[in-house]
């Protein structure tokens, strides 16, 4: 069985500041790891798969099999990316970690 | 985002009516699923289907059947709906190479029961 958990239900953080978003993983296989977004008033989207490996929005995230992590990365938060961020394995999604970027 | 739509976008509902939620894709994806979004706990999934006629149970499938006739419409039925089924339901849809794909989303249904 997956699971996905998403230790933090809401974030704030200034404009400016890093944000690191945590997301850890139970799962058997090989995982392929997902980030979506949901900004406000729009459907959710994919913002960044582990397969990939790049950087959208600025945002980075590192697959540490060791200890089951997917954390998302950003060194400058901007106010635009207050949004609902879900991180997901397969079909398996996290409860979700609402970020708010303050001016 | 055309790509994948949901109707109604808005429903209200008493208690002990079916109602039934339909997804329609155009890009001919093969799997597509049903999700829905609650405080607290994020997108469970309800159902899936990986092919016409193909579906299996998610994770929160109680009080909710599916159904695929044709690869482009998805439809979701609460048999008799419920209070505790008063959410946000997400469709959504993936090519099907590989069961560990990007999914794309509808823009989701609002329903509520009353």
């Amino acid at each position: 069985a997956q699971r996905v958990t998403q230790p933090e239900k809401l974030l704030s953080v200034f404009k400016g500041a890093p944000v690191e978003l945590k997301c850890n993983y139970s799962y058997s296989g090989s995982p392929e790891l997902f980030w979506y977004v949901q900004y406000s008033r729009q459907r959710l989207q994919l913002l960044l798969r582990h397969i990939s490996r790049e950087s959208i929005k600025g945002f980075t995230a590192d697959l540490n099999k060791g200890e089951t992590s997917f954390h998302l990365k950003k060194p400058f938060a901007q106010e635009e990316d207050s949004a609902m961020y879900y991180c997901a394995l397969i079909r398996s999604f996290g409860a979700g970690t609402t970020v708010t970027v303050r001016a | 985002d055309a790509g994948i739509t949901q109707s109604p976008r808005h429903k209200v509902t008493e208690t002990g009516t079916p109602v039934t939620l339909r997804c329609h894709q155009t890009e001919n994806h093969r799997y597509m699923y049903w999700y829905r979004q609650d405080p607290g706990h994020g997108l469970r999934l309800i159902h899936y289907s990986y092919g016409v006629k193909d579906t299996d149970k998610g994770e929160v499938s109680d009080g909710y059947s599916v159904s695929r006739s044709k690869t482009e419409d998805f439809l979701l039925t609460l048999e008799s709906a419920t209070s505790s089924q008063t959410s946000v339901y997400f469709c959504a849809m993936s090519p099907g190479q590989d069961p560990q794909e990007t999914q794309y989303f509808g823009p989701g249904t609002r329903l509520l029961v009353l």
